[in-house]
This record gives C-alpha cells, structure tokens and sequence, in this order.
C-alpha cells in the first residue's frame, strides 16, 4: 500500500510567483493536513482538510489556500512567494479525524530566490 | 493543548536504551501524550500515543507517570537509524481542527 504521496519533492520559485503543491493520502484516509517546517524547526500546522471541507487553519496569511478533492487528494496553493516562504511542505493524512497517528509524506522543498 | 518541554539533545550509545524525557505539566485530563520523529530529510513518523496507562509497540515503549505531568520515550536497544529528532506531543482531539503542535523536539544521536 502505498504510503502519503508528494509532489514535486524540490521546487524553485522566484519571489512574487505562485506555487501548486499536491499531496495523496493514504488510500481510504479522508483526512489532509498541511504543515510548513522552516529549517531548524518543527512543524507548523497550515489547514486541515476532512471530507473535503476546511477544519482548520493555522496562522498563516491568505496568499495561503489549500483544497481537498473527491478522492481525497489535496493541493496547498501559494500565491505572492516571498523568500520567507521557503520550507519544507509536509502533507499528512489519517482516516479519521480523531485518534490515531498521522502519516506524514517525505514533503516538497521549496525554495524562493 | 499542553505545551511540553524536552531537552534539545541527547546522546546515547548504539545497543543500550534511549530514554527520552518530555515534561507535559499543564496536561489536561482528555489530551494524550503522543511521540514523532523525524529522520533527516524525511516526513514526521508516528511512534506511539498514550493517555495514562503505559503503551508499548515494537517501535518503543511509552511510561506516563502517574499524575501524567511528565512521560519518557524508551527505544530498549537503540541502532544508529535511530538517530533522529523526537517530538513529544500533548494532543487533544477536538470538534475542529485537529493540528499537532511540533516543539523543536528532542535531537537523539545514536553514537557507534
């Protein structure tokens, strides 16, 4: 079975573009979360997607969306990159929402120049 | 949720135990104690989750004292892939959101 999936895994961006990250969960688990980790911190939960509908957002600003499709897949969108935004971008997903430990995927690497 | 409080490193030798402390001193009554690592360069991984009863899986065992205000991660025979940062997390599930809250964690290097 295939574990929670990332894509790209290394992406470089110039200030002021916008960025499509995508993520699939594990199949069967409905729930997606995001989470951004700056080098030499943890991670920072982004959103929470269940069931396609937005549970929850952390601090961040509104250059920051995300969606959660049919299938469960989701993408995170930024948009106005600033050079800030460079991080690793971890999607994790869990089939319920409730117990239970989350399964992170590798993540994608951005980087903003 | 609670926050915890590890220490930033920790050393321990290839084949003995880890112990990884974490001190959770606000826990309320409903949030259980739950551990990640993270592997460099890698995603997060789960280890093991408690709420007051001590947990074991064959990844490592979890002990919660008994006022649950602190826990300890034991890896009983710790190999160099091991070597990691190790997340203690106190975690409530909730009606909304359910976000982990990753500290900087605990950097546990499994020396040769």
């Amino acid at each position: 079975d295939a574990g929670v999936t990332q894509s790209p895994t290394h992406l470089i961006k110039t200030r002021g573009q916008h960025v499509t990250l995508r993520c699939s969960p594990i199949s069967g688990h409905k729930s997606v979360s995001w989470y951004q980790q700056v080098l030499g911190q943890g991670p920072q939960f982004i959103f929470q997607y269940y069931e396609k509908e937005e549970r929850g957002r952390g601090n961040f600003p509104d250059r920051f969306s995300a969606r959660q499709f049919p299938n469960y897949s989701s993408e995170l969108n930024v948009n106005a990159l600033l050079l800030g935004d460079s991080a690793l971008y971890l999607c994790a997903s869990n089939p319920i929402r409730g117990l239970g430990g989350y399964t992170f995927g590798s993540g994608t690497r951005l980087t903003v120049v | 949720d609670a926050k915890t409080t590890q220490p930033t490193s920790m050393d321990c030798a290839e084949g003995r135990a880890a112990n990884l402390p974490c001190n959770h001193s606000t826990i309320s009554g409903n949030e259980y104690v739950y551990w990640y690592r993270q592997i460099h360069s890698q995603g997060p991984q789960y280890i093991i989750h408690g709420l007051k009863n001590n947990e074991t899986n064959e990844m490592a065992s979890l002990i919660i004292t008994e006022d649950r205000k602190s826990s300890t991660l034991i890896l009983p025979h710790a190999t160099l892939r091991d070597t990691a940062v190790y997340y203690c997390i106190a975690w409530r599930v909730q009606t909304g959101a359910n976000n982990l809250f990753f500290g900087t964690g605990t950097r546990l290097t499994v020396i040769p």
